[in-house]
């Protein structure tokens, strides 16, 4: 299967600080992207679908202001939270499809454990 | 909108025997059905998938699972558990393949000697 890397595995940081976290596909293209948040004993939410070039769609519910996400180029996104509080705490992954049809596979990288303090 | 459930939080198994994981999801139509395995600190692994064609479907690692619309299940069965297979084991639907995948709460395997 293809590679995803994420960027950092885990970071802690201050509460009202941003943080980014870097989503790459290493030996494809990926056109399109999803960004996913798991907490504690719940499952993977997606929080949001981004195209490269294109702004990201983001699910209900799902801040768009305080979850920046950016697919600038083919083989990297990035997702910032800004102005973190504890809550925003989590288990963010992302995974990444290259261009094809419904079925084409989407790979998932390994994740990141955000903890805000 | 369509929905997972996973009915067991947690499993144990001794090492070699089988193992049955329940899925059950509610989705309109036929739906597209994954099991995904994530090991601790790894990312998600897919396991086999379901979009069309023969119910009993073959994956990765020995494992197998049956899509039955009477009973709106999708369980994942391997015959014989190997330590390895360790970790948490997630079912998922979605209606337009990868796009919109909504995934259960998981089901954590543990494998005892």
């Amino acid at each position: 299967g293809a590679v995803v890397s994420q960027h950092p595995s885990w970071v802690i940081c201050k509460s009202g600080t941003s943080v980014k976290i870097e989503c790459r596909s290493l030996d494809f293209q990926a056109t399109t992207m999803f960004w996913y948040r798991q907490f504690p004993k719940q499952s993977l939410m997606l929080m949001a679908t981004s195209n490269e070039g294109s702004k990201a769609t983001y699910e209900q519910g799902v801040e768009k202001d305080k979850f920046l996400i950016n697919h600038a180029s083919l083989t990297l996104s990035t997702l910032t939270v800004t102005s973190a509080h504890p809550e925003d705490s989590s288990f963010y992954i992302c995974s990444a499809r290259r261009q094809g049809t419904r079925r084409t596979e989407a790979f998932f990288g390994q994740g990141t454990r955000l903890t805000v303090v | 909108a369509q929905s997972v459930t996973q009915p067991d939080i947690h499993i144990t198994v001794s090492e070699g025997a089988s193992l049955e994981l329940r899925c059950n999801y509610s989705y309109g139509a036929t739906p597209y059905l994954f099991w995904y395995v994530q090991s601790p600190g790894q990312g998600l692994q897919l396991l086999l998938k379901y979009f069309s064609g023969d119910t009993l479907v073959q994956g990765i690692k020995g494992f197998e699972a049956e899509f039955k619309r009477s009973q709106s299940s999708f369980n994942l069965r391997k015959p014989s558990v190997h330590w390895s297979d360790a970790a948490e084991y997630f079912c998922a639907v979605g209606p337009g393949g990868y796009q919109k995948v909504t995934f259960g709460t998981g089901t954590k395997l543990q494998v005892i000697p």
